[in-house]
């Protein structure tokens, strides 16, 4: 089993729809998450930190699931410039693993 | 400024050769990593380094040797290249071990 599991989409969706996107992870001993996002051809970039109380930022909501060793993305009123592809970043012992990324793509 | 910067930005080499790719970082961070990322775009991480003490090294065949001069510098060489080594790599840095990544902007290793 990987140690973080994302599914892969990829996901088309209209402008204005709102996405979500589902990582699990196996470490129960994981100390920090994050989700990043990254465009073709460019590096992974830091979209936002996911705390259990759950975090908004604009339109981007991250939540955390201890329990189930769960995190969530959910995007509302998505735009053109949403389209890439969002990794969720698990952290523990001073390792960051990757998810495999899921690819958005958001059309007009 | 470029917070992680790392060169060159495209490297084409034959079979066999040794080639290095240089990392830096001006953001006082102790922690940097090298990332590697495969023709189906998986991220893994290679080597990671604190203050200049290797800490990581994901069993990658010891072609790689990273070499970290100072806390802001972390290089990478790799000896007898192969086709397989084709990748984008990362050079990342962070404040310490689980906070979040900055990630240069790539070194796209083309081995023919």
């Amino acid at each position: 089993r990987k140690e973080v599991e994302q599914d892969p989409g990829p996901f088309n969706v209209p402008e204005g729809a709102t996405v979500a996107f589902n990582c699990t992870y196996s470490n129960s001993a994981s100390q920090s998450f994050f989700w990043y996002r990254q465009d073709c051809r460019k590096e992974p970039k830091l979209l936002m930190s996911v705390y259990s109380s759950g975090n908004e930022d604009g339109r981007f909501t991250a939540q955390l699931n201890r329990a189930s060793q769960y995190i969530s993305l959910l995007i509302r009123d998505s735009k053109l410039s949403d389209s890439a592809t969002y990794l969720c970043v698990v952290n523990g012992a001073g390792k960051s693993t990757f998810g495999d990324g899921t690819t958005l793509t958001v059309k007009p | 400024d470029t917070a992680v910067s790392q060169t060159p930005k495209y490297l084409v080499t034959q079979m066999g050769n040794d080639k290095s790719i240089k990392c830096e970082q001006n953001l006082g961070h102790d922690t940097m990593y090298w990332y590697k990322q495969d023709s189906k775009k998986f991220l893994k991480i290679m080597f990671s380094y604190n203050n200049k003490e290797l800490i990581i090294n994901e069993t990658v065949p010891n072609r790689f040797s990273p070499k970290s001069p100072d806390k802001a510098h972390l290089n990478l060489h790799i000896n007898s290249l192969e086709l397989g080594d084709s990748a984008v790599y990362f050079c990342a840095s962070s404040a310490y071990g689980d906070s979040p990544l900055h990630f240069g902007n790539g070194t796209r290793l083309t081995v023919t």
